[in-house]
């Protein structure tokens, strides 16, 4: 089975843009969530999908949103880019809904660098 | 507001000992517990899962312990090998969402 997979791997992008990151998850995992990581932070959740719908949330301001497609493959978009929303991107899948339980599959990560 | 603490410096230990890893935790009663392994450059990788009720969880040379009353977890690898050099991350998860600490480097050599 293909794992986690994350398009871009690496991102440049200029304070105010907005970005769109893309994961796919393994087949027949229908859960998705993301997680930002930084060296001062660490990994946070930003949210998790099922079934089309998000199910939970982090604490990360409305600039940051998500969708899941009918496939369970997501996008995230993070709008108004700012310096601090340099990071690693992570997207996990697990078969179920519930991050906390499940065991998740964690993709390589989208690299995403703000000027 | 909930925090978890893990060693921040890095662990040497030479190989065939035993690596004990520490993660305690304040202001949270987390209903499972998870320890991933991360590599540079790569998405963590899922080794463990314990729940509050589970006291100790083993898989080959991994050991897990979770006490709630301690609000602490310990990660144990048995017979330690140069391979298992690497970051590892616990996770605390509750009803809604699941929580990482800032993860503690081992390095094991020979």
């Amino acid at each position: 089975k293909a794992g986690v997979t994350q398009t871009p791997r690496y991102l440049i992008k200029t304070r105010g843009q907005q970005v769109t990151l893309s994961c796919s998850p393994i087949s027949g995992h229908r859960s998705v969530s993301w997680y930002q990581q930084t060296p001062g932070q660490g990994l946070q959740f930003l949210f998790e999908y099922f079934s089309e719908t998000q199910r939970n949330k982090g604490n990360f301001p409305g600039r940051f949103s998500g969708r899941q497609f009918s496939n369970s493959r997501s996008e995230m978009n993070v709008s108004t880019l700012e310096l601090g929303d340099s990071a690693l991107y992570l997207c996990a899948s697990s078969l179920e809904v519930g991050a906390h339980y499940n065991e998740q599959f964690f993709g390589p990560g989208t690299r995403l660098t703000v000027l | 507001s909930q925090k978890i603490e893990q060693n921040s410096e890095a662990l040497n230990i030479q190989e065939g000992k035993t690596a004990t890893l520490t993660c305690n935790y304040t202001n949270y009663s987390p209903a499972y517990l998870q320890w991933y392994r991360q590599d540079p450059g790569r998405g963590p990788v899922f080794l463990l899962l314990i729940r509050e009720n589970e006291k100790e969880k083993r898989k080959e040379r991994l050991k897990v312990t979770f006490d709630t009353t301690l609000k602490q977890s310990l990660f144990h690898i048995t017979a330690s090998q140069p391979a298992d050099s690497a970051t590892y991350l616990c996770a605390l998860g509750n009803t809604d969402k699941l929580i990482f600490g800032t993860g503690t480097r081992l390095q094991v050599f020979p």
